[in-house]
């Protein structure tokens, strides 16, 4: 049973473009977390989806952020007109169940570099 | 809103020493899961705890869970360099978890 795939695993963009994260839940997980790490920080949480839904984007800037969990593919998180405070992590999560009382599991992450 | 703050930030030891890191929520939880991320890797579940001050084990690895459902430990017995990584708790806010700011554990050897 293949675990949360992320990919790029890395991704480098010049100010200004757009970055594309792509999250493939575990087999029979149909929530989706978006999870955001600076270096040497914390895990901030962006946004939670079901498949075709946005279930709490509390968590997303208001501008340039997108996401989405179509009903067919993977996740993706979008994110127009990079800055360099962009540079991250962003971890994606998956969970079998609503809510925040199970496990979650996560993928490797994309590190992405703006430059 | 809803915060998890975790003391110390960084803890540096000797291999063989013990280790604690301490969990504190702004609000009760309904329960309280440990996670370990190694260096460069991703965050990956250590455990889950609910009840009112529950204790659980693994090998060297002791996780607490407070009275008040507000508090938490995890306690490592005789550390390893394998040991080496930032520990997060995170409980529940909401429909999604809030992770705690970490502690950064280095061991030496």
């Amino acid at each position: 049973n293949a675990g949360v795939m992320q990919n790029p695993r890395h991704l480098v963009r010049r100010r200004g473009q757009e970055a594309r994260l792509r999250c493939s839940p575990m087999k029979g997980h149909s929530h989706v977390y978006w999870y955001r790490q600076l270096p040497e920080e914390g895990l901030k949480f962006m946004v939670y989806l079901q498949k075709e839904n946005i279930i709490d984007e509390s968590g997303m800037p208001k501008e340039r952020f997108s996401a989405e969990f179509p009903k067919e593919g993977p996740s993706i998180l979008r994110i127009q007109q990079v800055v360099r405070g962009d540079s991250a992590a962003y971890f994606c999560a998956s969970s079998p169940n609503f809510g925040a009382n199970t496990e979650a599991f996560f993928g490797q992450g994309t590190r992405l570099t703006v430059v | 809103g809803q915060q998890v703050m975790q003391i110390p930030q960084y803890q540096h030891v000797q291999e063989g020493e013990d280790f604690t890191t301490y969990c504190n929520s702004s609000t009760t939880l309904s329960n309280i899961q440990w996670y370990k991320q190694r260096p460069g890797g991703h965050p990956v579940f250590l455990i889950q705890l609910v009840k009112s001050g529950e204790v659980k084990k693994q090998k060297r690895l002791t996780f607490q869970f407070g009275e008040a459902k507000k508090n938490s430990s995890l306690h490592i017995t005789a550390t390893q360099t394998t040991d080496v990584g930032t520990y997060f708790c995170a409980g529940p806010g909401g429909d999604k978890l809030i992770f705690g700011t970490g502690t950064r554990l280095q061991v030496f050897p």
